[in-house]
């Protein structure tokens, strides 16, 4: 197996950028997707594929990839925004084992 | 519009079994992987199993493996996690969660999740 590495906290201002970073040494060979999870929820999906936004997801999230990390980002962040961020990958091989990083408090201060 | 409810959850003894459950409706079930994933009080997102369209393939996580059991039917459009031999340290919210093969593979749909306690 393989680990995702992320920070576990992240603070910004309201109307600044928040980039949440996740490394993994598999990440050059696999796609990697973001999930956001506010208190008492259950995660949604906000970035697959590295970088594609699912239908419903705000223009201000976006995704990026270089080498070992990806890389979330958060334009313009808003207080509703708050919330703990997952990356994830997964065995792309037939089996589908997924595999989480640690997950990043973003705080709006 | 995409549901997915889950159920059986509640506190069990160590060495004890549970089976969670998870009613799908608003797509077609069984064209779709299907995923548990777990999430201990306080900690983050861990992957439980998977399991193919029609029930033929079926991947757990290690700490899992022998003891968990992922199953599905699809004339009912339920997915199943028969769990023996629990331990405290399967503690946990589980959450039922459709996977996609985009690229590789994810979780687009989330049940709200079920609390199985492990605990004497």
């Amino acid at each position: 197996s393989y680990e995702l590495t992320q920070p576990p906290s992240v603070s910004v201002s309201p109307g600044q950028t928040a980039r949440i970073t996740c490394s993994g040494d598999a990440l050059p060979k696999q796609y990697a997707y973001w999930y956001q999870q506010k208190p008492g929820q259950a995660p949604v999906l906000v970035i697959y594929k590295d970088s594609e936004r699912p239908s419903g997801i705000p223009e201000r999230f976006s995704g990026s990839s270089s080498g070992t990390t990806v890389t979330l980002t958060i334009s313009g962040v808003q207080a509703e925004d708050e919330a703990d961020y997952y990356c994830q990958s997964a065995d792309s091989s037939g089996t589908y084992r997924a595999v989480f990083g640690g997950g990043t408090k973003l705080t709006v201060l | 519009e995409v549901q997915l409810v889950e159920s059986g959850g509640g506190l069990v003894q160590p060495g004890g079994s549970l089976r969670l459950s998870c009613a799908a409706s608003g797509f077609t079930f069984s064209s779709y992987w299907m995923s548990w994933v777990r999430q201990a009080p306080g900690k983050g997102l861990e992957w439980v199993a998977n399991i193919k369209q029609d029930g033929s393939e079926k991947y757990y996580v290690d700490s899992v493996k022998g003891r968990f059991t992922i199953s599905r039917d699809n004339a009912k459009n339920s997915l199943y996690l028969q769990m023996n031999s629990l331990r405290a340290e399967d503690t946990a919210v589980y959450y039922c969660a459709r996977g996609v093969v985009s690229g590789s593979y994810c979780f687009d749909y989330w049940g709200q999740g079920t609390l199985v306690t492990v605990s004497s």
